[in-house]
């Protein structure tokens, strides 16, 4: 099976920037995307197709993806940014979420 | 507007059988693809099952593969999600979630999920 890891936790302080990292074999050969959750809350798509954004998601959110490894960086970060982020991709007949990263503001 | 709601979860015993549905709205489920993603508490989140807009084709997670069937009813515009057999471990909400398929795939919309606990 595939696999996508994620660190458990990051912490940042307000203003400065993010980044969160997913690594899977050849991760750069496959279109990911990222997914916020706050807690009792569903999942958000914040990224698709390695890095655009969805209607609504802030220019702070950004997205790249090479090699094996996917990164979710969030600029000018706000307390309302914490939250845990998912990578997600294809990988044949099974879609992949990582580990998840929780984001301490 | 686009809407996705969950229902049929509860509590079953260990070994027992649920229906979850997941009605949507807003768009016909016949254009678009759907999936199943849950999330055991204070886990993360894990995909579980994907029908594709025709409904021929269907792939499972090896976790649930042979005990759970997705399907949909065009009639009703609702998703479907048949559990047998359940676990301990299938303790968990239980997300639908709208993909789009196209040069990338990715879950644009998600329903609010239904909690399923399986007693032992």
């Amino acid at each position: 099976s595939y696999d996508l890891t994620q660190p458990p936790s990051v912490s940042v302080s307000p203003g400065q920037t993010a980044s969160i990292t997913c690594s899977g074999d050849k991760l750069g050969d496959k279109y990911v995307c990222w997914y916020q959750q706050k807690p009792g809350q569903s999942p958000v798509l914040v990224i698709y197709q390695d890095n655009k954004r969805p209607s609504g998601i802030p220019e702070r959110f950004s997205g790249a993806n090479s090699g094996n490894t996917a990164t979710l960086t969030i600029r000018e970060t706000h307390p309302l940014d914490e939250a845990d982020y998912y990578c997600q991709a294809w990988d044949t007949t099974a879609s992949v979420f990582g580990t998840g990263t929780t984001v301490t503001v | 507007e686009v809407q996705l709601v969950e229902s049929g979860g509860g509590l079953v015993q260990r070994g027992g059988s649920l229906r979850l549905s997941c009605a949507a709205s807003g768009f016909n489920l016949n254009d678009y693809s759907m999936n199943w993603v849950r999330q055991a508490p204070g886990k993360g989140l894990e995909w579980i099952s994907y029908i594709s807009g025709s409904g021929n084709t269907i792939y499972y997670a090896d976790s649930v593969k042979g005990r759970f069937t997705i399907s949909r009813d065009t009639a009703e515009n609702s998703l479907h999600l048949q559990m047998n057999g359940l676990r301990a471990e299938d303790t968990a909400v239980y997300y639908c979630a709208r993909e789009i398929v196209g040069e990338a795939d990715y879950l644009d919309y998600w329903g609010q999920g239904t909690l399923v606990t399986v007693s032992s």
